[in-house]
């Protein structure tokens, strides 16, 4: 079956430090892969994506590196901020209308 | 203004209850979705719609039923809620032209909605 995983548990992190958050699955084949920020209390918002053939994007402090091989993607934060402190979840882009499948997120926490 | 906004923000109601849970957009996307958030369980596609005539059922549609009154309103309905729907309600939108092929959503500020 299809399955996306991400950490459930928390990462606490310190600030300045580079925080980064995994992103697994299994039997799907994504165009696209997406990362998106939830604040709490809110819907997500998106950050950044990478497509199937991109190895690596950047977009200021925030980088994502996709492994289709691995079936993997990493979300990395530099520079870590409390700001920063949030649930972010992965997403995959399949099919032929580019259906949406979310992760569960992650919590990250930036500690002072 | 926020481009999707969703009515109302927070709802308490009982077991059997009808409930209509509504959302506009002002981001003139053809596209319309419904998603319910659960801890552990993270966003799951309830309905979705490509234009106003058409709808189409996400992965957890039973107990829900959704109408498409406009380009602009994609309203959600629970016929008689239960305890277990108890959970956070986001609409979404989205729109395929330009650069947006990876279908990027945009989400709506969510209903908190308690079933007793």
């Amino acid at each position: 079956s299809q399955k996306i995983e991400q950490n459930s548990e928390a990462l606490n992190i310190q600030e300045g430090k580079t925080a980064t958050l995994t992103c697994n699955y299994t039997n799907y084949s994504p165009a696209y892969l997406q990362w998106y920020r939830q604040d709490p209390g809110r819907g997500p918002v998106f950050l950044l994506l990478i497509r199937e053939n991109e190895k690596e994007k950047r977009k200021e402090r925030l980088k994502v590196t996709f492994d289709t091989t691995l079936k993997q993607s990493l979300f990395h934060i530099t520079a870590s901020q409390p700001a920063d402190s949030a649930t972010y979840l992965c997403a995959l882009t399949t099919g032929g209308y580019q259906k949406v499948t979310f992760g569960i997120g992650t919590k990250l926490q930036v500690i002072p | 203004d926020a481009d999707v906004t969703q009515t109302p923000r927070n709802r308490i109601t009982k077991t059997g209850k009808r409930i209509m849970l509504e959302c506009s957009q002002t981001k003139g996307h053809d596209r319309m979705y419904w998603y319910r958030q659960d801890p552990g369980l993270g966003l799951r596609l309830i309905y979705y719609s490509f234009d106003v005539k058409d709808i189409n059922k996400g992965e957890i549609s039973d107990g829900y039923s959704v109408s498409r009154q406009a380009q602009a309103k994609f309203s959600l309905s629970l016929e008689s809620a239960i305890p277990n729907q108890t959970a956070l309600y986001f609409c979404a939108t989205s729109d395929l032209t330009g650069d947006n092929t990876h279908n990027e959503q945009f989400f709506g500020p969510g209903t908190r909605l308690t079933v007793l």
